[in-house]
């Protein structure tokens, strides 16, 4: 059962445009949502977080949303630029403690 | 700091050899876990550790263990390979006091043939 859920495992973007990247989670007790970026041969780095409590999350060109009626979150980023390309993961956690379940990854290219 | 570091980079098994995929950081993070990245499958959890002394079973723990003997150190061990456990491995931690940033290593790449 996954719990995290990311359907686009692709998605293509013109440099310069906005990128959005969409997640959806299953269970209601996950309190806090993040996002990573993950580049070839290199382990995933930390890109930006949400708690519940709030619906939107900004840091620079990343601004994450979150839907907790819908169970959904997503990632903006704007403007895109060619080192954005990489795999991106959803992440979620709660229950007070440290565990993260992770989604399956959206391959994000952006074209010059 | 070096952060989070994994050795080896790669490794290559035969099926049924054990081995021991090594983690180690520096930042006195309390809580570690190991993760493996498949294709189409995104990272999945194997063990994690709250602390020296203590571990527990991910989501996918068949076939490895881990032990937790320092804060700095979360070893994986690989008890008779098997070609399913062929994958990236990453190994990561995070201090757990504020927030659920966690902090990757830079992965091993195992192949059991």
């Amino acid at each position: 059962d996954q719990q995290v859920k990311q359907n686009s495992p692709s998605l293509s973007v013109q440099e310069g445009r906005i990128s959005i990247l969409n997640c959806d989670y299953t269970n209601s007790m996950f309190d806090y949502f993040l996002w990573y970026k993950k580049y070839p041969a290199e382990g995933p780095t930390f890109l930006i977080s949400i708690s519940s409590i709030k619906d939107k999350n900004e840091d620079g060109r990343f601004t994450v949303f979150l839907n907790k009626s819908a169970k959904h979150l997503s990632l903006h980023i704007v403007p895109s630029q060619p080192g954005d390309s990489a795999v991106y993961f959803c992440a979620a956690g709660g229950f007070g403690n440290e565990k993260l379940t992770f989604g399956t990854g959206t391959r994000l290219t952006i074209i010059p | 700091n070096a952060g989070v570091t994994q050795t080896p980079k790669f490794q290559v098994l035969k099926t049924g050899q054990s081995m021991t995929l090594q983690c180690a950081q520096d930042m006195n993070h309390e809580y570690m876990s190991w993760y493996r990245q498949d294709p189409g499958m995104g990272l999945r959890l194997i063990h994690y550790s709250v602390g020296a002394g203590i571990t527990d079973q991910g989501e996918v723990p068949n076939g490895y263990n881990v032990s937790r003997s320092t804060t700095e150190d979360f070893p994986l061990r690989l008890l008779s390979a098997a070609p399913s456990q062929t994958s990236v491995y990453f190994c990561a931690s995070t201090s757990g006091t504020s927030s659920y940033e966690q902090y990757f290593g830079p992965g091993t790449r195992l192949t059991v043939t």
